[in-house]
């Protein structure tokens, strides 16, 4: 059983460019996860679904942000206007809600706005 | 904010036990503790976690009190690699799916010497 992947594993864009970030979750998970984690800290959450459904959004995440998980499977989450606060880790996470819901991340997209 | 509270940094030999406090005194009754590690630039991996009961698994063990307010992580026979940060982080988990988001806090960076 593959984990989970993401892609790309670096991104350099500069101020005011739009990027998206691709999540592929672990097969048959039905739950993925976004979460942001700045240098020093933990990673914070920003949006989870259940299926295709989007079921919660952080404050965090702002209008400029925007996640999509169209066949209840992939993810991709696309920031507009970049700004350089937005350089962090981004992390993706999937579940399966039939067992305990135990997250497994992926290894991250880690952007970088200049 | 987080619901448990963890040292900021460990040192442990090679070779020895490591042994990794966490404090939630405000856990519910329904609320798992789970244990995440990361090493550095790589996403959360998760290790273990638990109810009530002492658990077991290929990586740790951890070591639950009887009022719950508390609990070690054990890495039996730590090495270089085992060097991260580890997050206790309590959770609602149920079959059939629980509260959406894991609420990190700042972890313990356990150092593993030679």
């Amino acid at each position: 059983d593959t984990g989970v992947s993401q892609d790309p594993r670096h991104k350099i864009t500069k101020r005011g460019q739009n990027v998206t970030f691709r999540c592929d979750p672990i097969s048959e998970h039905n739950r993925l996860y976004w979460y942001r984690q700045t240098l020093g800290q933990g990673p914070e959450f920003l949006t989870y679904f259940q299926n295709e459904a989007q079921l919660e959004k952080s404050r965090l995440l702002s209008d400029r942000f925007s996640a999509e998980r169209p066949k209840g499977s992939f993810s991709t989450l696309e920031i507009q206007r970049t700004e350089q606060g937005d350089s962090a880790m981004y992390l993706c996470a999937s579940s399966q809600t039939r067992d305990t819901d135990t997250q497994y991340f992926g290894p991250g997209t880690r952007l970088t706005v200049l | 904010d987080a619901k448990t509270t963890q040292p900021p940094s460990m040192d442990c030999a090679e070779g020895r036990a490591a042994n990794l406090p966490c404090n939630h005194s405000t856990i519910s009754g329904n609320e798992y503790v789970y244990w995440y590690r990361q090493i550095h630039s790589q996403g959360p991996q998760y290790i273990i976690h638990g109810l009530k009961n002492n658990e077991t698994n290929e990586m740790a063990s951890l070591i639950i009190t009887e009022d719950r307010k508390s609990s070690t992580l054990i890495l039996p026979h730590a090495t270089l690699r085992d060097t991260a940060v580890y997050y206790c982080i309590v959770r609602v988990a149920s079959h059939g799916g629980s509260q959406g988001n894991l609420i990190f806090g700042k972890g313990t960076k356990l150092s593993v010497k030679p």
